[in-house]
């Protein structure tokens, strides 16, 4: 199993551009969610998914869309790229519904927009 | 504030010594989780405790959950080097989704 896997790795926007950050897993989990990190904030989440064809917001979900057509992938758009979206962002699993249950984390892509 | 915060933000200790670090939250939670986050890389998971939990074990780790005065310990014995990390909480309220702390770095000095 590769587990959660994040593309791309590095990512760099202007101001005012779109794009979209990949997430798959191959775990069959039902929960999958996004996280932003920011320097001494922690993870701050942005939006959830509890199966296919759900989601929900989180946190700090403004600038974002999500959706959530299959099990497997939870791709995170962003709308129109601003330097406050500048961060690390992970996606992360598990496999129950509950929210509650144990984690397991992509590797992170990091955005810059400058 | 956040739900859930680590104590201290940083601490260094020579290798083979125990480092202790603390989370504190505010409302009642389902159950607490601890996380690694090695440079670069993502969170790993470590130790999950429930809020009718007091004490667990995993390896070198012993976390210890007080839910009266709503704080958890992580203590990593005899540490080593790879153990060079930041270390999240991550705090879980009935019904809810995570909330992480911001993080304890931790460096292990060889």
């Amino acid at each position: 199993n590769a587990g959660v896997t994040q593309t791309p790795k590095f990512q760099v926007l202007k101001t005012g551009q779109s794009m979209t950050l990949q997430c798959a897993q191959d775990m069959n989990h039902e929960y999958m969610s996004w996280y932003r990190q920011d320097p001494g904030m922690g993870l701050r989440l942005i939006h959830y998914s509890v199966g296919a064809g759900i989601t929900d917001q989180g946190e700090v979900p403004n600038g974002y869309n999500v959706s959530r057509s299959t099990t497997e992938d939870f791709p995170l758009r962003l709308l129109s790229a601003a330097p406050s979206q500048t961060s690390v962002y992970f996606c992360a699993s598990s496999y129950s519904g509950t929210k509650n249950e144990k984690l397991f984390f992509g590797s992170g892509t990091q955005l810059s927009v400058l | 504030s956040q739900q859930g915060e680590e104590d201290p933000q940083a601490l260094s200790i020579q290798e083979g010594e125990n480092a202790t670090m603390n989370c504190s939250y505010k409302t009642s939670i389902n159950n607490l989780q601890w996380y690694r986050q090695n440079s670069g890389r993502g969170l790993v998971h470590l130790i999950l405790i429930r809020s009718n939990e007091r004490e667990k074990h995993s390896g070198r780790l012993r976390v210890t959950l007080d839910t009266s005065k709503k704080s958890s310990s992580l203590l990593i014995t005899a540490s080593r080097a790879a153990d060079t990390a930041s270390y999240f909480c991550a705090t879980a309220p009935w019904g809810q989704n995570f909330v992480f702390g911001p993080g304890t770095r931790l460096s292990v000095l060889p």
